[in-house]
């Protein structure tokens, strides 16, 4: 069974400031970990990936996530907002191998970016 | 090139219409999804297709028709809805491969039920 849980359904910041989304996963099989992007009445977009190896994953538009197994996290991060960066962000789980083959979705956190 | 292509962009129906939306893409993929995603939530899965084959169907009602004719295309054929079926219809495509989970999304179909 995997779960995600997105602290903060609403994440406010100024342009310029450091983005931090916070994704805790729980997964009975090692997981593999997913943020997505999705823009106001567009689809979802990928923004970066953990499946094996380095922990530390870079994404697209200077995103980054780290994963810590010991406390079960996956936080995205952004040194610096820019306006562009308002959007939904969700956080997915996957279990890897087998024929584990669905997403688990959080319920998402929306970013404002204020100027 | 990772795009999945999904037509029409719009689509208003009344509860007597029947329409199908089209899902496209050209990698190659074997797996490919429908999803459901209502205002301010994530998406919720309806179908699976793995290799032309249903794989998964997430009780979703009959009114849901989904067709996978080839291993690019997906459809999903629409019937007597109802105004709560109104939603943001995304299609997705995975590899198939073990160990190959990324899905890509398509930019969805927004659907109003009258």
């Amino acid at each position: 069974a995997q779960s995600v849980t997105q602290l903060g359904s609403h994440v406010s910041v100024s342009e310029g400031a450091l983005v931090l989304l916070r994704c805790n996963y729980s997964s009975s099989v090692p997981p593999y970990l997913f943020w997505y992007v999705q823009y106001p009445n567009q689809g979802l977009q990928l923004l970066l990936k953990y499946t094996t190896g380095a922990t530390l994953v870079k994404g697209i538009n200077g995103f980054e996530a780290e994963f810590k197994k010991s406390e079960t996290s996956f936080h995205l991060t952004k040194p610096s907002a820019h306006m562009s960066d308002a959007a939904e962000y969700f956080c997915a789980v996957s279990g890897s191998g087998g024929s584990n083959y669905k997403l688990t979705f959080g319920k998402g956190t929306l970013l404002t970016v204020n100027p | 090139d990772t795009e999945v292509t999904q037509t029409p962009k719009h689509l208003v129906m009344g509860m007597t219409n029947k329409k199908s939306l089209k899902c496209e893409q050209h990698m190659g993929h074997r797996a490919m999804y429908w999803y459901k995603q209502k205002a301010k939530k994530p998406p919720e899965l309806m179908f699976v297709y793995s290799y032309e084959k249903l794989s998964i169907n997430e009780s979703v009602p009959s009114r849901f028709s989904p067709e996978c004719p080839n291993s690019s295309l997906l459809n999903l054929h629409l019937h007597a809805l109802q105004p709560e079926d109104s939603a943001l219809y995304l299609c997705a495509s995975r590899k198939g491969l073990a160990g190959e989970e990324t899905q890509y999304f398509g930019p969805g179909t927004r659907l109003l039920v009258l």
